[in-house]
């Protein structure tokens, strides 16, 4: 069975500091790998994507890929609380048109 | 731009009660769209997808079936649902590059 844990929070973190979400995954051929953001009773809403082990920067975004690890983290620069959400993870597989997704982790940027 | 129309936005069923879904999708042709549920405290779980009209692949062997009937409908049935069924669906359309979910319908059985 093909898994993707996330922890699900709430994750607490101050106005304006770096908040960290992390995702694990138990697929080793994974090669796709999302983050979504979920505000309360909205649609998901894809934030950032990555294929490559390293890091990917998109503004106050950086996602970072560890293939080896199989993790994959979320690092929110500058939290405002407009931030405040549920944070999934999701990964695909090459080939498929199916993605996994994590439960997800509940943010909360205090103001 | 894509854009992806769902209806009902909410709905109360009672048990054995048949349900329809619909999803459109806009600015777009041949989409893959994804047919999603996501139940309180729970992960997104893929119910059905669909790279064509009238191509089908369910994930769920359970009591919901899904139908395309043209390129840019996906639609969501069931003959008789069940108090499990709550929740809320979800249609997503996946590009190249770019995805889009829909706006969602949250489906209470009572």
């Amino acid at each position: 069975q093909k898994e993707v844990e996330q922890n699900s929070g709430p994750l607490s973190v101050p106005e304006g500091a770096i908040a960290s979400l992390n995702c694990t995954y138990s697929d080793r051929v994974s090669q796709s790998f999302f983050w979504y953001r979920q505000y309360s009773g909205k649609s998901p809403e894809l934030i950032m994507s990555i294929y490559s082990n390293g890091d990917k920067e998109d503004g106050r975004f950086t996602a970072q890929l560890n293939k080896a690890s199989q993790y994959v983290s979320l690092l929110i620069r500058d939290s405002q609380p407009s931030d405040s959400a549920t944070y999934l993870c999701a990964v695909g597989t090459s080939g498929t048109y199916k993605y996994i997704f994590g439960t997800g982790t509940r943010l909360k940027v205090l103001a | 731009s894509q854009t992806i129309h769902q209806w009902p936005a909410t709905l109360v069923q009672p048990v054995g009660s048949p349900l329809s879904l619909e999803c459109t999708v806009e600015g777009t042709s041949n989409p893959n769209l994804y047919w999603y549920r996501q139940a309180a405290g729970r992960g997104l779980q893929l119910l059905f997808y669909s790279v064509g009209i009238g191509q089908i692949s369910s994930e769920v062997p359970q009591n919901l079936s899904a139908s395309r009937p043209q390129d840019r409908q996906f639609i969501l049935s069931s003959k008789k649902l069940l108090l499990s069924d709550s929740g809320f669906y979800l249609c997503a359309w996946r590009g190249s590059l770019l995805e889009l979910f829909g706006p969602g319908t949250r489906l209470t059985v009572t």
